[in-house]
């Protein structure tokens, strides 16, 4: 079975400062991986995904993320982080091959930024 | 585009009360989503539809909770009798296909509505 573990469950960094969240997944197979942001009272929105090639991918709001099979990660990075990208971020695996298009959600890491 | 579209955005019942919350997806998009997210979890799948059809329903309490799509556009999540830990959002979401393969991996992306806030009490 897929899972996702997002092992922070509270992150603050300053205004400013570079950030970088943690994702580590079990798949069986090659993995389709997805990050999103979900602000207070909004749904989930797609930042970025993974489904194979260079495994730097480049996402919308200046976000990134590094595809590492080795060490089964998928970790989120911003150079320089606002105070609008203060949400909860998602890490996700899927869809299977062969059937449906089922995500297997992180328990997600909720950002603070201070000013 | 209009977005996905989902009412109410909250709802406050009592144990044991019926509760049903109403989605409509992107225009066009075959595969539409339920997902329940609990408080200080990630959304979890209830329920996975490909036009009317079901395509997974393995993780929904089918004891309380039904949904349909009656005409592959539309649909409803419904829970009867509702139980304190049924407090949740529930988020609806669409795509173009689910199945890889036909049109391409970007039809896979998966558009979220805002949710609706569900509070048992």
């Amino acid at each position: 079975a897929q899972s996702v573990t997002q092992p922070d469950i509270h992150i603050t960094v300053s205004e400013g400062a570079s950030l970088e969240l943690r994702c580590n997944y079990s798949y069986g197979a090659t993995p389709y991986l997805f990050w999103y942001v979900q602000s207070p009272g909004q749904g989930l929105q797609l930042l970025l995904k993974y489904f194979s090639g260079d495994t730097l991918v480049q996402g919308i709001k200046g976000f990134e993320a590094e595809f590492k099979r080795s060490q089964s990660s998928f970790n989120l990075r911003k150079p320089s982080v606002h105070w609008s990208d203060a949400a909860e971020y998602f890490c996700a695996v899927g869809p299977w091959m062969g059937g449906g298009n089922k995500l297997t959600f992180g328990t997600g890491t909720q950002l603070k930024v201070e000013l | 585009e209009a977005g996905v579209a989902q009412s109410p955005r909250y709802k406050i019942i009592e144990k044991r009360q019926s509760v049903a919350f109403w989605c409509n997806p992107i225009s066009g998009h075959a595969t539409l989503y339920w997902y329940q997210q609990i408080l200080g979890q990630g959304p979890k799948l209830l329920i996975q539809f490909q036009n009317n059809g079901v395509v997974d329903d393995s993780q929904l309490p089918k004891d309380r909770f039904s949904a349909e799509r009656l005409k592959g556009v539309d649909s409803t999540l419904k829970i009867q009798p509702a139980k304190l830990e049924d407090s949740a959002v529930y988020l609806c979401a669409s795509s173009l296909e689910s199945s890889w393969g036909v049109g391409g991996r970007d039809h896979y992306e998966q558009y979220f509505g805002p949710g609706t806030r569900l509070t048992v009490t």
